[in-house]
């Protein structure tokens, strides 16, 4: 089945710093989602991606769809203290597949 | 509010309980899920109901049941659970199952803790 790494499995950042973090898969995928997860809430969707090399932004969230479509970025800058949870990438390879999603990875800000 | 609503959020039972976690959608999607989340494991995929009927079960044992009576609700209904069935249900609803380009949409998840 497909799998999905995702890293860094946590950050601990300053506030005002710019984070980082990215999803690959052992497979090609047609889309790419990013949720982010408050404590004690359900995932809410950042950005969807459905196109190679496309490049989208979300206020100060940005996310890519890597060429390869193997991979996706998710770069937050100037982070603030709400940022802090947990961001999961999910893709989808073929029509008919369902999402499959990374192991998270958990933001925590100084302010 | 995220357009799909889940009730309780938090339920506590024994393991020789009958309860019942409900979900409603008010996006319009025809597909429903269930998804388990267990701290330190990734999301996992439970249920998948596409216009009412299920297309997609994951190998998750009996005494987890899903019911869609329509495709604005969707409930798993539960029985002698174990306490490692302790965790985060997650309802999500798209629009198409499966579908390329679809984005799911999830509730803010019930807890549930078996004693």
């Amino acid at each position: 089945g497909q799998q999905l790494n995702q890293s860094p499995q946590s950050m601990f950042i300053q506030e005002g710093e710019d984070v980082s973090m990215n999803c690959t898969s052992s497979s090609i995928f047609n889309t790419w989602l990013w949720y982010k997860q408050d404590p004690g809430e359900g995932p809410v969707l950042l950005i969807a991606l459905y196109k190679a090399g496309e490049l989208t932004s979300n206020g100060r969230l940005t996310a890519q769809f890597g060429i390869t479509r193997k991979d996706s970025f998710l770069n937050i800058s100037a982070s603030i203290p709400s940022d802090v949870g947990i961001y999961f990438c999910a893709g989808r390879g073929n029509a008919g597949n369902m999402l499959t999603f990374g192991g998270g990875t958990r933001l925590m800000v100084k302010p | 509010e995220t357009g799909v609503t889940q009730t309780p959020r938090h339920l506590v039972m024994g393991m020789t309980n009958k309860k019942s976690l409900k979900c409603e959608q008010h996006l319009g999607h025809n597909a429903m899920y269930w998804y388990k989340q267990s701290a330190k494991k990734p999301l996992e995929l439970m249920f998948v109901y596409s216009l009412e009927e299920r297309v997609e079960n994951n190998s998750v044992p009996s005494r987890f049941s899903p019911e869609c009576p329509n495709s604005s609700h969707l409930f798993l209904h539960l029985h002698t659970l174990q306490p490692e069935d302790s965790a985060l249900y997650l309802c999500a609803s798209s629009q198409g199952a499966g579908s390329s380009g679809n984005t799911i949409y999830f509730g803010e998840g019930s807890w549930l803790t078996v004693v």
